[in-house]
């Protein structure tokens, strides 16, 4: 099936610096996009989405931009803090067999901030 | 306050042991899934529901099953668990199976 990936595992930054955090797509038929967070120890946690018909989404500090032409995906993290070091996952809302709307997760990114 | 709650968050069990996770969620979502996490390979959906008595396969369900009696509960059934099958589960739900609420997870080891 489809799939989503990431370019990089793992991102170092420091304290205050803006992180990007790539994902790449492969199905063009996806209309909605989705960045999870998750923290050691925990759950991912719904950070920001955007739908296919949208460029560019602002949420507290972060941003998420699409380029559909490419199928790229990136979350920008503004003045990353400790906070922030965490797994986070993109997602796309792919189709199963029946028509059905799934999710379909990326393999992951952690982000390591260092103070 | 609007959550999803797994249980147990940490099992350990031996091969061959039915065992069941249980999930249930308090925001009336239509949509349920598993997922299992691990290292390297991300999460993965087990199976999912789009609504009571509705269940189907997702992407790894061999050794799996499932059921959607009503409508806040979905629990994972292990029939015969493998240590194959140790892992992290997740159970999630959403109302348009958009917007995914995690549990904290469970800790499943099979010896």
């Amino acid at each position: 099936g489809e799939s989503v990936g990431l370019h990089l595992p793992t991102l170092s930054v420091q304290e205050g610096d803006n992180s990007i955090i790539n994902c790449a797509y492969s199905n063009s038929a996806s209309d909605y996009f989705i960045w999870y967070k998750q923290e050691s120890g925990k759950g991912p946690q719904f950070i920001i989405d955007i739908r296919s018909n949208m460029d560019k989404r602002q949420g507290q500090r972060v941003t998420v931009l699409l380029n559909k032409t490419v199928k790229h995906l990136s979350l920008q993290i503004a003045a990353t803090q400790p906070g922030d070091s965490a797994v986070y996952f993109c997602a796309e809302k792919g189709y199963a067999s029946g028509g059905s709307y799934i999710p379909t997760f990326g393999r992951g990114t952690s982000l390591i901030v260092h103070p | 306050e609007a959550q999803v709650t797994q249980n147990p968050r940490y099992l350990i069990t031996v091969t061959g042991k039915k065992l069941t996770v249980t999930c249930s969620q308090n925001m009336n979502h239509e949509y349920m899934s598993w997922y299992r996490q691990d290292p390297g390979l991300g999460l993965r959906q087990i199976y999912y529901s789009m609504n009571v008595e509705v269940t189907d396969k997702g992407d790894v369900p061999e050794g799996y099953k499932v059921s959607r009696k009503e409508k806040r509960n979905f629990p994972l059934i292990l029939e015969s668990p493998s240590p194959n099958q140790t892992s992290l589960y997740f159970c999630a739900s959403s109302l348009l199976s958009e917007k995914l609420f995690f549990g904290s997870g469970t800790q499943l080891s099979v010896l």
